[in-house]
């Protein structure tokens, strides 16, 4: 089946840098999404992708669907405390309805 | 964005007895909701697929006996995990689709104890 490489595993940064995270697949997904999950919640969704090529900004989150319909990043400039917790990437092949391959996940840490 | 509410958020339970856990997409209509399995620092496990007015669809090891779904409306999907076990001890996540906008969105989580 379909699965999902997301990298890197942990980052530990200070507070202001950017961040660069990014997923690649070994199928074509049709949409791609990033979520946010802090300790004890569920995850927040923060950006969906639809199309190929697709560049979506939330704020200070920077998503792109890759134009091989293989890969996505997902960017956060200016990072701030807030930001900590663990970013999923997530992928819907075309051949399931909703349902969704996840990537293992980011850890962020943020130091102020 | 849309609102996905699960209750419990948390519960303890002893060991043999069920624990009921619903979830509830509060602004839109979920023809298909998801369950889903998640151990410290890992990434979430797909558990079974609930479709309304349908049988739920079961990934591969996952006991459908002992994970009972039901999608009784197109707001509500409730997981019932009988004869509980501290190996069953998890925080369980449910997510609803979201047709419009092939979105999942999650609830909460469930933070399940067995003693």
């Amino acid at each position: 089946g379909q699965q999902l490489n997301q990298s890197p595993q942990s980052m530990f940064i200070q507070e202001g840098e950017d961040v660069s995270m990014n997923c690649t697949s070994s199928s074509i997904f049709n949409t791609w999404l990033w979520y946010k999950q802090d300790p004890g919640e569920g995850p927040v969704l923060l950006i969906a992708l639809y199309k190929a090529g697709e560049l979506t900004s939330n704020g200070r989150l920077t998503a792109q669907f890759g134009i091989t319909r293989k890969d996505s990043f997902l960017n956060i400039s200016a990072s701030i405390p807030s930001d900590v917790g663990i970013y999923f990437c997530a992928g819907r092949p075309g051949t399931s309805y909703g349902k969704l391959t996840f990537g293992q996940g980011t850890i962020l840490t943020v130091h102020p | 964005g849309a609102v996905v509410s699960q209750h419990p958020s948390w519960v303890i339970c002893k060991s043999g007895t069920s624990v009921k856990i619903e979830c509830r997409s509060l602004d839109f209509q979920a023809t298909t909701m998801f369950w889903y399995r998640q151990f410290p620092k890992q990434s979430l496990m797909l558990m079974a697929t609930s479709n309304e007015g349908s049988k739920a669809t079961y990934e591969q090891g996952v006991e459908k006996d002992k994970f009972l779904i039901n999608h009784a409306s197109l707001t509500l999907s409730t997981l019932t995990v009988t004869s509980a076990h501290p190996e069953d001890s998890s925080f369980y996540i449910c997510s609803a689709h979201q047709g419009s906008t092939d979105t999942q969105y999650f609830g909460p989580g469930t933070r399940l104890t067995v003693l």
